[in-house]
């Protein structure tokens, strides 16, 4: 079955305390992609992926890190988590099609993080 | 930064009644997709349209892409409780990267 994971679902932790959410697909994609979703705010890019160590930043990078080493796994680094960083994050697989320079995205299911 | 606008940003209706909901853009879409998403979940594509003008019908939901391909509109005929979700709109500018709107939040009264 294809399918985007994350872990973990839940987090609560507290500020300054490095973490990681991993993010892994299973559909061979080369582009993957991570972001946040804040009420009123709607689902923000942070990072991108179009490749095995090709990495860039999407509409709101501050603060996370990303890395990609290989080309089914995508993690998001919180090098020093703040308050303003609670927020819902999903990771994407992402699909080119039609030859139209289209992405379809395939979401994980999301990572809901508490920074106290 | 390219924006998208969708409306309205709630809807609650009864069940068996038809609704539209738009998404709109100051700027030309390449491309523009529909998802779903559910509580607790993540979104869930539903249909990409490219072309100005394009209509796509998946079962009870209707898609429709603007002939300037600024705006898109959802239409459901007969809305049904498991038509309840955040439905988001999110086009493509020519740049590789998918600009969302913050969704219409929809409920279906039984």
């Amino acid at each position: 079955e294809a399918q985007v994971t994350q872990n973990p679902r839940y987090l609560i932790t507290v500020t300054g305390k490095k973490l990681t959410v991993t993010c892994s697909q299973n559909m061979n994609h080369e582009y993957m992609s991570w972001y946040r979703q804040d009420p009123g705010l709607g689902l923000r890019q942070i990072y991108y992926s179009m490749n095995v160590e090709v990495t860039d930043k999407g509409d709101v990078p501050e603060g996370y890190k990303v890395s990609r080493k290989e080309k089914r796994n995508f993690p998001l680094i919180l090098e020093s988590p703040s308050p303003n960083q609670t927020s819902l994050y999903f990771c994407a697989s992402v699909q080119g099609v039609g030859g139209f320079g289209t992405y379809e995205q395939y979401f994980g299911p999301g990572t809901r993080l508490t920074v106290t | 930064t390219q924006l998208l606008e969708q409306s309205p940003q709630f809807l609650s209706i009864q069940e068996g009644e038809n609704l539209t909901v738009y998404c709109n853009s100051s700027s030309v879409f390449s491309s523009l997709q529909w998802y779903r998403q559910e509580p607790g979940e993540g979104p869930v594509l539903l249909v990409t349209v490219v072309t100005g003008g394009e209509v796509k019908k998946l079962k009870r939901l209707t898609f429709q892409f603007g002939d300037a391909r600024k705006d898109s509109s959802l239409h459901i005929t007969a809305a049904q409780p498991g038509d309840t979700g955040l439905y988001l709109c999110a086009g493509e500018f020519g740049n590789e990267k998918l600009t969302f709107g913050t969704g219409t939040r929809l409920t279906i009264i039984p």
